[in-house]
């Protein structure tokens, strides 16, 4: 059964830094892409970064490029979001995805972060 | 970006009847996502390359279309089917969502 779960979330002040981790199991890791996707309070779906099978590619939506870093480690089959100058408008629920093909097959239980002073 | 406008933003049907929720993209796309979106939890994938249904979703949902417009329709709406549902496209970077359907149940 394939599971995502993910860690890391809570209140950080603008500014401040925060690293979310999603770990991966019932599949292997190392030959998928992964993506995370964020909701905010009441709002939609909105894609944020995705990341390729062997991390040597990365993209990004244009409001986090330079902020956030999308990385793996696929020896511990686990997937990070590194999100560095935070702003109120990055308050949400983040999605751990798995990119299968041409879709997000599998999603996590979503971790939230707020971002307040 | 492709933007994607789903109709309506909210609904309710009666037990058993046909509903059908559009998703247009403002430029043409090779294939639609759907994801069914229950209050609390996460999205769960429900119809992916415009007309496959996900596993273990029931066969009163179909979806389809081409270019530039999709559709998900329920034949038969049934209490379970309440939920927000969105469309995706990953046809072109970056991925869009579309904004939901809200449906309800009368």
């Amino acid at each position: 059964e394939v599971q995502l779960v993910e860690s890391g979330g809570g209140l950080v002040q603008p500014g401040r830094s925060m690293k979310l981790s999603c770990a991966a199991s019932g599949f292997t890791f190392s030959n998928y892409g992964m993506a995370w996707v964020r909701q905010a309070p009441t709002k939609g779906l909105e894609w944020v970064a995705t990341i390729s099978y062997d991390g040597s590619s990365t993209y990004y939506r244009d409001s986090v490029k330079g902020r956030f870093t999308i990385s793996r480690d696929n020896a511990k089959s686990t997937l990070y979001l590194q999100m560095n100058s935070l702003r109120s408008e990055d308050t949400a629920t983040y999605y751990c995805t798995r990119a299968g093909l041409w879709v997000f097959d599998y999603w996590g239980q979503g971790v939230m972060v707020t971002v307040s002073s | 970006e492709i933007v994607l406008t789903q109709s309506p933003t909210t609904m309710a049907a009666s037990p058993g009847e046909k509903v059908t929720l559009n998703c247009l993209a403002s430029s043409s796309v090779s294939y639609m996502n759907w994801y069914q979106q229950k209050s609390g939890a996460s999205p769960k994938l429900w119809i992916y390359g415009t007309s496959n249904l996900a596993s273990g979703v029931p066969n009163r949902f179909s979806g389809s279309g081409s270019g530039t417009s999709y559709s998900l329709t329920i034949s038969s709406m049934e209490a379970e089917d309440v939920a927000t549902y969105y469309c995706l496209q990953l046809s072109s970077y970056p991925p869009t969502f579309g904004s939901g359907t809200k449906l309800e149940i009368k």
